[in-house]
């Protein structure tokens, strides 16, 4: 079945230590979306991409990078993460021919 | 985006239909209402969406109000399965490129 994917579905990482996560798609969808989810929180747009064009949320943090090296996968860099960037991180995707999103699992990053 | 204001939540019996309303009386002309909902620790799903009329797909029914300004979402026969925020949005749906903003959601408690 087509499919978003997110690895890994759990990761754990240090303070301040580089991380990235990773979300690919076979839906062959235009459209790839960043959503972060804190804990009770509804989930909360990042950033998008439609094809290789980027697109940030204004109060998205610089901390926050974005790749999209295809049309299948589309990365999140966190660069230095802290306490308050634990959270749940969503892929979605959207194509052409359809007004509907598609979510990955999800992405349970914890920093200690 | 219009903004939508939904209870925070409801409860309803298995096997009973769920009535869950929501209220978007900013709606502009070119608004679509989309409806998602979350299951805990899982992806947002999408269930249904509409501009005008009602709508019915194997998962729900969707009954917008004549002047657009509220909704109802119909889960004809609710299980233990569709416990779950829901979340109801309004966004303008001009091609593939567009974003979703989630409100609070409905919590849906599908009691036995």
């Amino acid at each position: 079945d087509a499919m978003v994917i997110q690895n890994p579905r759990y990761q754990v990482t240090q303070f301040g230590k580089p991380v990235t996560l990773s979300c690919s798609q076979t839906l062959n969808h235009n459209v790839m979306y960043w959503y972060q989810q804190k804990s009770s929180q509804a989930p909360k747009l990042l950033f998008h991409y439609y094809d290789k064009d980027f697109n940030n949320e204004a109060d998205t943090p610089d901390n926050f990078q974005s790749r999209r090296p295809n049309t299948s996968f589309c990365f999140l860099d966190i660069r230095s993460p802290g306490l308050g960037d634990a959270a749940m991180y969503l892929c979605a995707t959207s194509g052409i021919s359809t007004d509907t999103q598609y979510f990955g699992p999800g992405t349970r990053l914890t920093v200690l | 985006d219009a903004k939508t204001t939904q209870p925070t939540s409801m409860d309803c019996a298995e096997g009973r239909a769920a009535n869950l309303p929501c209220n978007h009386s900013t709606i502009s002309g070119n608004e679509y209402v989309y409806w998602y909902r979350q299951i805990h620790s899982q992806g947002p799903q999408y269930i249904i969406h509409g501009l005008k009329n009602n709508e019915t797909n194997e998962m729900a029914s969707l009954i917008i109000t004549e002047d657009r300004k509220s909704s109802t979402l119909i889960l004809p026969h609710a299980t233990l399965r569709d416990t779950a925020v829901y979340y109801c949005i309004v966004t303008d749906s001009g091609g593939s490129n567009y974003k979703l903003t989630f409100g609070k959601g409905t919590l849906l408690t599908v009691n036995p």
